[in-house]
């Protein structure tokens, strides 16, 4: 059973462009959470998704941050209008149920120039 | 809602002693408390879990410790090795709801040789 998968690992963009972070969660798991990681800091809650629904984005800035999980394919985080600011590890995880029991992908470093 | 906080912010300990890492959380419905080690370069990676049913879990070297009066819990090492070097999360939840996942700001556990 292969562990939740995030691509790219690594995403430069300049700034004004956009950027389109993917995770396919574990085999078997519906529920999906992004988080925003800074250098030497703590994990912050973006947003909790289930397939096709959004259950909570109070973490995710209402403008140019968007998120999607569809029926089939990969959760999609998408930022627009990129600025230095959004530079940081973005990290998905995955559980089969929402008990918090969540595995992580490996991250996906976005650094805007 | 509900509050982790976590301490120290940064433990360094000689290898092959212990190395405690303690939490608090506020609302009293919380129910789930995982721990996770984060590595440079990667997601954090749950170590151990614990539900408010018991006050003890053991896996190895490693321990947590809950006490729900309190309302804290705590993360034991014992026996630390060169590979313990990470930083450790705890976070608090309750199963079976919509609630999130809330983490503390991490511990920075250093293991000196």
């Amino acid at each position: 059973n292969a562990g939740v998968m995030q691509n790219p690992r690594h995403l430069v963009r300049r700034r004004g462009q956009e950027a389109r972070l993917r995770c396919s969660p574990m085999k078997g798991h519906s529920h999906v959470y992004w988080y925003r990681q800074l250098p030497e800091e703590g994990l912050k809650f973006m947003v909790y998704l289930q397939k096709e629904n959004i259950i909570d984005e109070s973490g995710m800035p209402k403008e140019r941050f968007s998120a999607e999980f569809p029926k089939e394919g990969p959760s999609i985080l998408r930022i627009q209008q990129v600025v230095r600011g959004d530079s940081a590890a973005y990290f998905c995880a995955s559980s089969p149920h929402n008990t918090g029991e969540a595995f992580f992908g490996q991250g996906t470093r976005l650094t805007v120039v | 809602g509900e509050n982790v906080e976590q301490h120290p912010s940064t433990l360094s300990v000689q290898e092959g002693d212990s190395a405690v890492i303690k939490c608090t959380y506020s609302d009293s419905a919380s129910n789930y408390f995982p721990w996770y080690k984060q590595e440079l370069g990667k997601g954090p990676q749950l170590i151990i879990d614990i539900r408010s049913n018991v006050g003890e879990k053991k896996d190895q070297r490693i321990a947590v410790t809950l006490n729900k009066t309190a309302k804290h819990f705590s993360l034991h090492i014992t026996e630390t090795q060169p590979e313990d070097s990470a930083v450790y999360f705890c976070a608090a939840s309750i199963m079976d709801s919509n609630y999130q996942l809330i983490w503390g700001a991490g511990t920075k556990l250093i293991i000196k040789p």
